[in-house]
């Protein structure tokens, strides 16, 4: 069965240090790929999308995720993280030809004065 | 322009009564999603619409479980004989090309319905 596995439930960081918050699915066929935030008290929102073309996609607020078809991946990395950044981050994955969107448990980042 | 509403914020009903939630996708957005989001997990999906036409409810967790889609606009997913595991926040999206056309993929959601069966 398709599934998206988000490795960590919760990401407690320290404000302006480095984040990574993982994304594995489980299958290596062709696929859309997604993260959505939620900001609390806020609706779901689209963050970034890899379609095709370059692996590595680019959010306007400094996130980047990079897509690796041989591991499956499609982890969300932020250099520096600010307080505002705490959220709620889906991934999400849909497999080409299709219409269903898998979404993953959600990693929630704390960020720390 | 508007973005996806959803209706009612807020439902709390008593366990074997029926309830109707409401999805207003953004104008001219042909596909319409619709999700469950438990206290901790993810987004389960369950049901698609393209046009007025629902290609998969597999997604649908039992035959108390039912979705409309008029006009290619408005839609209402039906809940009959509620249960207390119903309890969760239901998620519409919509997006603005189909699957078919291929070029845009995302979605858009709408702030959910908190459904509560007591």
């Amino acid at each position: 069965a398709q599934s998206v596995t988000q490795l960590d439930s919760q990401v407690p960081v320290f404000e302006e240090a480095p984040v990574e918050l993982r994304c594995n699915y489980s299958s290596s066929v062709s696929v859309y790929l997604f993260w959505y935030v939620q900001y609390p008290n806020q609706g779901l929102q689209l963050l970034l999308k890899y379609l095709s073309g370059s692996t590595l996609v680019e959010s306007i607020n400094g996130f980047e995720a990079e897509f690796n078809k041989s591991q499956t991946s499609f982890h969300l990395r932020k250099p520096s993280v600010h307080i505002s950044d705490t959220a709620e981050y889906f991934c999400a994955v849909t497999y080409t030809g299709g219409f269903k969107t898998i979404f993953g448990a959600g990693t929630r980042l704390f960020v720390k004065a | 322009g508007a973005g996806v509403s959803q209706s009612p914020s807020n439902k709390v009903t008593e366990k074997g009564k029926d309830v109707e939630l409401r999805c207003d996708p953004i104008s001219g957005h042909t596909a319409l999603y619709w999700y469950r989001q438990s206290l901790g997990q993810g987004l389960e999906f369950l049901i698609y619409f393209q046009g007025n036409s629902a290609p998969d409810k597999s997604g649908l967790p039992s035959d108390r479980f039912s979705a409309e889609r008029t006009g290619g606009s408005v839609s209402t997913l039906t809940i009959q004989r509620t249960q207390q595991e119903d309890s969760a926040v239901y998620l519409c999206a919509s997006s603005p090309r189909s699957w078919l056309a291929g070029s845009s993929y995302e979605q858009y959601f709408g702030p959910g319905t908190r459904l509560t069966v007591t």
